[in-house]
């Protein structure tokens, strides 16, 4: 009965060099959601993604960021050319296939991006 | 739109005492739910209660209840008798019913218990 499984749990970057964040919903689980979270913030919503689809991606940068969720693997989130603002705590959470305004959300423990 | 508001960064209580955490939102959406995270100095984000814009009751979860006021839109978690594995980040967040997928959080509460 794994959780959601994130890794690396803590990436280190310098500036221009990619990032890829990797993300393992739990079992079952067909949906997927990227999150940031900035120091002494909330989270802000990213992208969501089913199996092979974007779904939504109104809260992702148009430039440098892109997400995927292969029909086998984790879900992935890559940010290319990798800049200090982007510094942050990466969460992933899951949630089973059935939609509703009570259904919660699954969370990873985070990737903590660092930028030098 | 979709607004969440947390109005307090910080919060002390005194161990075994209660404290209400404050929640208000903004929605246009007819039908919500609202929901407590909590998140502990390790990071993870560890959901805790969840109350239905619709259910007639406040919802409640052992030691945290929430204290829902459609008519002012508030969604308060009021924590019972603390314990110091209480200290952690608190969010609120909330998700409507048109549009399932994006859940929004509120800035967070930082709640300290103190011996």
């Amino acid at each position: 009965n794994a959780g959601v499984m994130q890794n690396p749990r803590h990436l280190v970057r310098r500036r221009g060099q990619e990032a890829r964040l990797r993300c393992s919903p739990m079992k079952g689980h067909s949906h997927v959601y990227w999150y940031r979270q900035l120091p002494e913030e909330g989270l802000k919503f990213m992208v969501y993604l089913q199996k092979e689809n974007i779904i939504d991606e109104s809260g992702m940068p148009k430039e440098r960021f892109s997400a995927e969720f292969p029909k086998e693997g984790p879900s992935i989130l890559r940010i290319q050319q990798v800049v200090r603002g982007d510094s942050a705590a990466y969460f992933c959470a899951s949630s089973p296939p059935l939609e509703g305004a009570g259904e919660k959300l699954f969370f990873g423990s985070g990737t903590q991006l660092s930028v030098l | 739109a979709q607004k969440i508001t947390q109005t307090q960064p910080g919060m002390f209580v005194q161990e075994k005492e209660a404290v209400t955490l404050d929640c208000t939102y903004d929605t246009s959406d007819p039908s919500y739910g609202l929901f407590w995270y909590k998140q502990p100095s390790s990071g993870e984000m560890i959901f805790l209660i969840y109350q239905g814009s619709y259910d007639q009751q406040n919802a409640t979860e052992g030691r945290y209840s929430l204290n829902f006021q459609k008519a002012r839109k508030s969604a308060n978690l009021v924590i019972s008798a603390s314990q110091l594995g209480d200290s952690a980040m608190y969010f609120c967040a909330m998700k409507g019913f048109q549009n399932f997928n994006k859940f929004y959080f509120g800035s967070g509460t930082k709640l300290n218990v103190k011996p």
